[in-house]
C-alpha cells in the first residue's frame, strides 16, 4: 500500500514569512495529492489537491509542487498570517472510477507568530 | 454544520463492550470513510463505502465493523476486538466526478475507554 512520509512535525515561522512543508510517497501509481487543514478544535477542509499530471498549483498565497520522479511533493505558504496557524496533513493516493483512496501523513503543526 | 453529522460527540466504553459511532450526511455523496486520528499519527483509513450495501476494508480495519444499508448513513461499530479503541474518529464523505474528489469531514467523535 501506500506510504506517505511527511516533515517537519512542526514549524514556527514568523508572520510574514514563507513556510514550507514536505511529503513524500511511496506508490508511483499514485495519482492524487490533496492538503488538507484542521484548526484547533474543527474538522479537517481541504485546502488545495494536486494531480499527476500538474507539477504546480497555486491559489493566492498558497502553492503545491509535485515531483514524480522523486515522489515528492511540497507546499508552500507564502506571507503566512497568524490564522494560517494549524495543522496541515498531505495525502496521496488513486482517483479512480470518480473515487477517491488516500493515505495521509502524519501532520505538521504550523505556528505563526504574530 | 450541517452536510455531514457525527454523532456522539463524546462516547465513553466499557471493557468488552461493543460501541457504534453514528454518521449522517444530506449531501448525497455516493462515497463515505471512517477515519482514526491518533495524535502524532495522523488519520488512517478504517472502512471506506463507495456504493449502497458495498464496502472495503482500510488500513486498520481489524476490531470494527461497519454498514452501508441506505446512502445516507454509514455507521462504525467498534468491538470489543478492538483493544486500543481511544481515539478521535472522523467521518467523510465525497462525490464522484473531476472536481468532487474533496472529503467532507464530520466534526468527529471522541472514542474513550473507562
Amino acid at each position: 500500500g501506500e506510504n506517505v512520509e511527511q516533515h517537519p512535525s512542526t514549524l514556527s515561522v514568523q508572520e510574514g514569512d514563507s513556510a514550507v512543508i514536505k511529503c513524500t510517497y511511496s506508490d508511483s501509481a499514485s495519482n492524487y495529492f490533496p492538503w488538507y487543514k484542521q484548526e484547533l478544535g474543527k474538522r479537517p477542509q481541504l485546502i488545495i489537491d494536486i494531480r499527476s499530471n500538474v507539477g504546480e498549483k497555486k491559489d493566492q498565497r498558497i502553492a503545491v509542487t509535485l515531483n514524480k520522479t522523486a515522489k515528492h511533493f511540497s507546499l508552500h505558504i507564502t506571507e503566512t498570517q497568524p490564522e494560517d496557524s494549524a495543522v496541515y496533513f498531505c495525502a496521496a493516493g488513486r482517483l479512480s472510477g470518480g473515487y477517491q483512496k488516500v493515505t495521509f501523513g502524519i501532520g505538521t503543526k504550523l505556528q505563526v507568530i504574530p | 454544520d450541517g452536510g455531514i453529522t457525527q454523532s456522539p460527540k463524546y462516547l465513553f466504553r466499557k471493557e468488552g463492550q461493543n460501541v457504534t459511532l453514528s454518521c449522517e450526511q444530506n449531501l448525497n455523496h455516493d462515497a463515505m470513510y471512517w477515519y482514526r486520528q491518533d495524535p502524532g499519527q495522523g488519520l488512517r483509513l478504517i472502512y471506506y463505502s463507495q456504493i449502497v450495501n458495498d464496502f472495503q476494508k482500510g488500513d486498520i480495519a481489524e476490531g470494527y465493523s461497519v454498514s452501508r444499508e441506505k446512502k445516507e448513513s454509514f455507521p462504525l461499530t467498534v468491538t470489543s476486538a478492538q483493544k486500543n479503541p481511544t481515539a478521535f474518529y472522523l467521518c467523510a464523505s465525497t462525490n464522484r466526478g473531476q472536481g468532487n474528489e474533496k472529503l467532507f469531514f464530520g466534526s468527529g467523535t471522541q472514542l474513550s475507554v473507562l
